[in-house]
């Protein structure tokens, strides 16, 4: 089992360009969260979903959407990077109906907006 | 509001001493807390949580309602301990979510 992968795992983009990252689980998990990680202020979640088709915003959801069209894959794209998106982002997921709470995280993303 | 305070960016120890990382949560409710560490290179991963009362590694937390803490605890700091440590905690609403503290990097020094 790979657990929780994340492309790509490195990327610098321009100020008003756009990407996708996509994070990909193997554990038929119902859950799947985004955050992003920046020195200082922790984790803090963007978009995450309780299952295929849905999408829900978390803490910080401005100038990002997600979508969960399959129940292994979340992507979350940026429509027009600006430089405080630069950051490192994070994917997890955690199975349904476990109130354990315990998340699986990828290896993380590290991007720079310029 | 539900909120997790971790007051510490680095805590440095010698090798053998004790550690204390310091978490204090704000709920209303009766609170679900999680340790998760990140080591160099490595993923976050869960080390304990409050409901299961264990000893991961050495490390224990105990969850105190009157002062709304979650100090993670070690009696001897190992070097191998050095690493990222959050705390969180679980949010309402459904889907499992967290909440996480801002970390504290712990140094073990030899």
């Amino acid at each position: 089992n790979a657990g929780v992968t994340q492309t790509p795992k490195f990327r610098v983009l321009k100020t008003g360009q756009s990407m996708t990252l996509l994070c990909a689980q193997d554990m038929n998990h119902e859950y799947m969260y985004w955050y992003r990680q920046d020195p200082g202020m922790g984790l803090r979640l963007i978009h995450y979903s309780v299952g295929e088709g849905t999408t829900a915003k978390g803490e910080v959801p401005d100038g990002y959407n997600v979508s969960r069209l399959k129940k292994q894959n979340f992507l979350l794209g940026l429509e027009s990077a600006a430089p405080s998106q630069t950051s490192v982002y994070f994917c997890a997921s955690s199975p349904h109906g476990q109130l354990s709470y315990e998340q699986y995280f990828g290896p993380g993303t590290r991007l720079t907006v310029t | 509001a539900q909120r997790v305070t971790q007051p510490e960016k680095l805590l440095s120890v010698f090798k053998g001493a004790p550690v204390e990382l310091k978490c204090n949560y704000s709920y209303s409710g009766s609170p679900e807390l999680f340790w998760y560490v990140q080591y160099s290179r490595q993923r976050l991963q869960l080390l304990l949580r409050h409901i299961s009362r264990e000893s991961i590694k050495g490390f224990t937390a105990d969850l105190n309602k009157g002062e709304t803490s979650f100090h993670l605890k070690k009696p001897f700091a190992q070097e191998e301990d050095s690493a990222m440590y959050y705390c969180a905690l679980a949010l309402t609403g459904g889907g499992n979510k967290l909440t996480f503290g801002t970390g504290t990097q712990l140094k073990v020094e030899l």
